[in-house]
């Protein structure tokens, strides 16, 4: 079955940089594309980034476009997901998805939570 | 960029009851829609594509519809595991443009 581990999560200061990494079992990770989506503490859900299967392609929210860069390593079954310059506003829990037809989230990790604060 | 707007905010039901939750797009999305289900301390689960698909898993009495700028999420007969939160997303054309609307919460009455 699909299982997805989000792993790095954890305080960190504004302004500083974190990594987060995705494992990825039960299918074949170099054929789908990979999503990262957050969520503030009691609020709703937002779109991160977007990687094509291949790396090749990557998308961004305006909110996190030239501070986070998504990545993959298919030869590792991993989705990373480097933040910098965090801001306090970039707390939350953030979740891996597997791709399904180019845009929706099919399968979900259980979350990393990301606190940014002094 | 594309904001969807849900409606209620809060419904507040009884098991057996049917449920209807709108989503509403500030532009047309075509068929490019998705629900979502979210329990609390859970990740969220997809519950229907492309306005009407179901995901696997997903029981029939959960259905989507609409067309353009208006959806609906429609529960046939709630049961006791229905009740929690339910957002939209909508992903635009190519390349992607991924929104989600801010939620509605079903609580039991």
């Amino acid at each position: 079955q699909v299982q997805l581990v989000e792993s790095g999560g954890g305080v960190v200061q504004p302004g500083r940089s974190l990594r987060l990494s995705c494992a990825a079992s039960g299918f074949i990770f170099g054929g789908y594309g990979m999503h990262w989506v957050r969520q503030a503490p009691g609020k709703g859900l937002e779109w991160v980034a977007l990687v094509s299967y291949d790396g090749s392609n990557k998308y961004y929210a305006d909110s996190v476009k030239g501070r986070f860069a998504i990545s993959r390593d298919n030869s590792k079954n991993t989705l990373f997901l480097q933040m910098n310059s965090l801001r306090a506003e970039d707390t939350g829990v953030y979740y891996c998805a597997k791709d399904q037809s180019g845009g929706w989230c099919h399968y979900w990790g259980q979350g990393t939570l990301v606190t940014v604060s002094s | 960029e594309i904001v969807l707007t849900q409606s209620p905010a809060t419904l507040s039901l009884s098991p057996g009851e049917r449920a209807t939750l709108s989503c509403r797009a500030s532009q047309s999305v075509n068929n490019h829609l998705a629900w979502y289900q979210q329990k609390p301390g859970q990740a969220p689960r997809l519950l229907i594509y492309d306005t009407s698909n179901r995901a696997s898993g997903i029981p029939a009495r959960i259905s989507g519809s609409g067309s353009g700028t208006d959806f609906t999420l429609t529960i046939s007969s709630l049961e006791p595991e229905d009740f929690a939160v339910y957002y939209c997303q909508q992903r635009g054309n190519w390349p992607p443009s991924i929104t989600f609307g801010q939620g509605t919460r079903l609580e039991i009455k």
